[in-house]
């Protein structure tokens, strides 16, 4: 059964860089053909797709961020991370690791990771 | 960029109670749209993917129709495990997209 789960600091200074890592376990990330993705969610509103990486490194970024993000792939440590720069306040969000399976197209986020409160306070 | 607008924000409704639930997409989305729900303190669950196939184990009283920019999520009884947030999700060369979420509140 594959599982995600995130883990990185739970609090991050303004002007900052944000860094995440998704462990993948169950499975191997580089063989289900699927795209891995970074979701978040401020407290109290709603979900904001950050990015996605394909399994083999291709990146796609919201282009609300893009000049912020970076998306990278580590296969030998079945983990993909997420890296934000020049954090403020508004960063401040649950931010959710999720897979999009070729089953659907990778058009979708069928299996996500439980989530990690990051907090952008100084 | 494509928006998606969801409509209502906020819904109050009992148990027992057809809901239904509106998605607008700023431009055709073909039928790349699915529909998920989340519970407070929680990840969102997939209910519907291609705008109207079901998820395997998700309750039949859930069914999602439309195409191209318009979409609706319809629970046919409103069930005490319902009352959560839903959203809705388009996928557009290599962007996802979510809706702003509405709100399925106990009247």
């Amino acid at each position: 059964q594959l599982q995600l789960q995130e883990s990185g600091p739970g609090l991050v200074k303004p002007s900052e860089t944000l860094s995440l890592t998704c462990t993948v376990s169950g499975g191997s990330i580089s063989s289900s053909s699927s795209y891995w993705g970074w979701i978040r969610q401020p407290p109290g509103k709603g979900l904001e797709w950050i990015g996605s990486i394909y399994y083999s490194g291709s990146t796609y970024y919201n282009p609300s961020l893009k000049s912020r993000v970076t998306i990278s792939v580590d296969t030998s440590k079945n983990q993909f991370s997420l890296k934000l720069s020049s954090v403020t306040a508004a960063d401040t969000a649950v931010y959710y690791c999720a897979r999009s399976s070729p089953l659907y197209s990778g058009t979708l986020f069928d299996l996500w990771g439980q989530g990690t409160l990051v907090t952008v306070s100084s | 960029d494509i928006q998606m607008t969801q409509s209502p924000s906020t819904l109050s409704a009992s148990v027992g109670d057809r809901v239904t639930i509106t998605c607008r997409a700023s431009q055709s989305i073909s039928s790349w749209l699915a529909w998920y729900q989340q519970k407070p303190g929680k990840a969102p669950k997939l209910l519907i993917y291609k705008a109207s196939s079901l998820e395997s184990g998700v309750p039949s009283r859930f069914s999602g129709s439309g195409s191209g920019t318009e979409f609706t999520l319809t629970i046919s009884s409103l069930q005490p495990d319902d009352f959560a947030t839903y959203y809705c999700q388009q996928y557009n060369s290599y962007t996802w997209t979510f809706g702003q979420g509405t709100k399925v509140e106990i009247k």
